[in-house]
């Protein structure tokens, strides 16, 4: 079935600086890449996601790029906040199911 | 327009036990998704039901079963519980399947402990 790999498992930046998550997957027939951010104590919440037929997406400080061959698609944040951290989980698609990584615990230090 | 209900929020159980949980989609959701949430093992997922279907199921035991009433809220079941039960439950819900209708609204958990 469906894997999902994402790294790094934390990650530390300080305010300003630029944050990557990436993930790999395993099922050459997902098509739909969508990113999570949870905040402490918070539901996961949607904040871009990105479908087989683009390679880039981007909406303000947050983009996220998918290399189908490679079968890897990555989180930028540009311009990192305090309000930036939380965890980050990525996922794929190709069915009915969506699976997720384990996530990322992203700090923003001012 | 209220958003994915889960009730109870919070339950302690003892090995052995059974516990029902309960989640009501958002108004005109007709797909439920289940997923448990632990540390280090991010969101992993139980099952999906759709029009009172169950469409997909993750790779967890029997014990953890669930179904779909006509209203599409969705219920899960853990049997004879073990301490590794011990989780986060988060339902969430969505138009249809997530590669088509998108974005998964999910409710606030219900967290459970295991004795």
């Amino acid at each position: 079935g469906e894997n999902v790999e994402q790294h790094p498992s934390t990650l530390s930046v300080q305010e300003g600086d630029s944050a990557v998550i990436k993930c790999t997957y395993s099922d050459s027939a997902s098509n739909y890449f969508p990113w999570y951010k949870q905040e402490l104590g918070k539901r996961p919440q949607l904040i871009i996601d990105i479908r087989s037929n683009v390679g880039e997406k981007k909406d303000q400080r947050i983009a996220v790029t998918l290399n189908k061959t490679a079968k890897h698609f990555s989180l930028h944040i540009t311009e990192t906040q305090p309000e930036d951290s939380a965890v980050y989980f990525c996922a794929a698609s190709n069915t009915d199911k969506l699976i997720f990584g384990t996530g990322t615990r992203l700090q923003v230090f001012p | 327009k209220a958003g994915v209900t889960q009730t109870p929020r919070y339950l302690i159980k003892t090995r052995g036990q059974q516990v029902t949980l309960s989640c009501s989609p958002i108004s005109g959701h007709r797909s439920v998704s289940w997923y448990q949430q632990t540390p280090g093992q991010g969101l992993q997922f139980l099952f999906e039901y759709f029009s009172e279907t169950q469409r997909n199921k993750g790779n967890f035991p029997g014990r953890f079963s669930g179904r779909q009433f006509s209203n599409s809220r969705s219920e899960m079941n853990v049997s004879t519980l073990e301490l590794g039960d011990s989780a986060l439950y988060l339902c969430a819900s969505s138009f249809g399947t997530p590669q088509f209708a998108g974005e998964l609204f999910f409710g606030e958990g219900s967290r459970l402990t295991v004795l």
